[in-house]
């Protein structure tokens, strides 16, 4: 596709499940970044991978979070024993190579996750 | 760390200009980004400072300070469609890093 996917696009889950959401970044896109943003909140940074490794996974609020990234493609960000506060819209970006000059993220629309 | 700030809320009229401003404090600065999210959308980028100074683009423009840790996002002859939160962002020097540290962000309504 054109853009970065994402899915799904909407989550609803029971506290103690766990969930996984999918990105799909843009076709050549060596970086991707995950971002949590709770409502009438700011951005959270949470991990980024430059092709398959994780060089950044400071922003992980838990141990119950993890992310993967396979063939510098397709990432998972995984979500076990999920909690209410998890609840938020989670956002994926990507970004070309060489981009440091302009440090445009590509987003996608979110994962908007709700834990009851 | 970073610790970025923007105001939460403003209005300003149709045909107007608005001034957003961000202060920001943080280790090893290279660059100040700002972008735009509408309600329920995806945020795009929409200006990148690393030195300072003005950089116009259009209706927008974007200045740096880095001196005095400081930026603003000018609007001019505001439109409804202007009507969104401005993300205010910056990035730290690790070699071949490009992620993003965002700030809470300001919402701006635009009125007849």
């Amino acid at each position: 596709g054109a853009g970065v996917s994402q899915s799904p696009s909407n989550k609803v889950t029971e506290k103690g499940k766990d969930v996984e959401l999918r990105c799909d970044p843009i076709s050549g896109h060596t970086a991707l970044y995950w971002y949590r943003q709770s409502l009438g909140q700011g951005l959270e940074f949470l991990i980024y991978f430059q092709g398959n490794s994780a060089p950044d996974k400071s922003g992980l609020p838990s141990d119950r979070f993890s992310a993967e990234r396979t063939g510098g493609s397709v990432s998972t960000l995984t979500i076990q024993r999920t909690q209410q506060e998890d609840s938020a819209v989670y956002l994926c970006a990507s970004s070309p190579p060489g981009s440091r000059g302009s440090g445009e993220l590509f987003f996608g629309e979110g994962s908007r996750l709700t834990v009851l | 760390g970073q610790n970025i700030d923007q105001p939460t809320e403003m209005t300003a009229t149709e045909g107007a200009i608005v001034q957003i401003n961000c202060t920001y404090q943080t280790s090893g600065f290279n660059g100040l980004f700002w972008y735009q999210q509408h309600a329920g959308e995806a945020p795009t980028f929409l200006s990148y400072n690393v030195l300072d100074g003005l950089e116009e683009k259009g209706r927008f423009s974007s200045f740096l300070s880095r001196s005095k840790g400081y930026s603003y996002l000018l609007l001019k002859e505001l439109q409804m469609k202007d009507s969104a939160s401005y993300l205010c962002a910056v990035r730290e020097g690790e070699t071949g890093a490009n992620n993003l540290f965002f700030g809470t962000g300001t919402r701006l309504t635009v009125i007849p």
